[in-house]
């Protein structure tokens, strides 16, 4: 059972460099969301999705973007990578946030900007 | 303000010592609550769910306070595995989920 998975798991940019983050999902899942996890700062929310096309900015979105072409796919883009963006990258799915269900992780993406 | 405030912790205690973290939510609208479980370097996984009428799983008991805003999480008997940081989450309006910062626990021998 694969669950959340996302690509790449590591990656070292120079500052000005862009790249996109994978998170695929195979539960079916509507809701989608992108953390960034820093030191003593617990997760915080960059973009979320409620559903194939849609996109909203969370607590952090400056310099991110996000795409939600297809429902069990839900990328986060970088277009000029700044050593502020150094971090651990989460991504999360669940079915539902009417009732008392569990998000469910993927294993995290260290980003690394020089 | 942040939404949703955490103790920062560390905390440090014995094996068999009974620990307590609270969070406070500031969106009154919020519906769901739950406490997750993050080791070091890992995905956050679900440790258990919040219930209005307080809840409990083993040495665990989770509870909600709507009225004062705030949940709170009991381990009682810590084991050494129980080592790790919890944060707690809110499912909060507008379909977000809004995690606190995190409480760092460790158990000592």
């Amino acid at each position: 059972n694969a669950g959340v998975t996302q690509t790449p798991k590591f990656r070292v940019l120079k500052t000005g460099q862009s790249m996109t983050l994978l998170c695929a999902q195979d539960m079916n899942h509507e809701y989608m969301y992108w953390y960034r996890q820093d030191p003593g700062m617990g997760l915080r929310l960059i973009h979320y999705s409620v559903g194939e096309g849609t996109t909203a900015k969370g607590e952090v979105p400056d310099g991110y973007n996000v795409s939600r072409l297809k429902k069990q796919n839900f990328l986060l883009g970088l277009e000029s990578a700044a050593p502020s963006q150094t971090s651990v990258y989460f991504c999360a799915s669940t079915t539902t946030v009417k009732m008392n269900t569990e998000a469910f992780f993927g294993q995290g993406t260290r980003l690394t900007v020089v | 303000r942040k939404e949703v405030e955490q103790d920062p912790g560390p905390f440090n205690v014995p094996e068999g010592a009974t620990v307590a973290f609270n969070c406070t939510y500031s969106n009154s609208a919020s519906q769901s609550f739950f406490w997750y479980r993050q080791d070091c370097r890992k995905e956050p996984k679900l440790l258990m769910s919040v219930y209005s009428s307080g809840n409990e799983d083993g040495r665990f008991t989770a509870q909600l306070n709507r009225a004062s805003q705030y949940i709170s999480l009991l381990i009682r008997d810590s084991k050494l595995s129980d080592s790790a940081t919890y944060l707690c989450a809110v499912y909060s309006s507008a379909s977000k989920i809004i995690f606190g910062s995190g409480t760092r626990l460790s158990i000592r021998p």
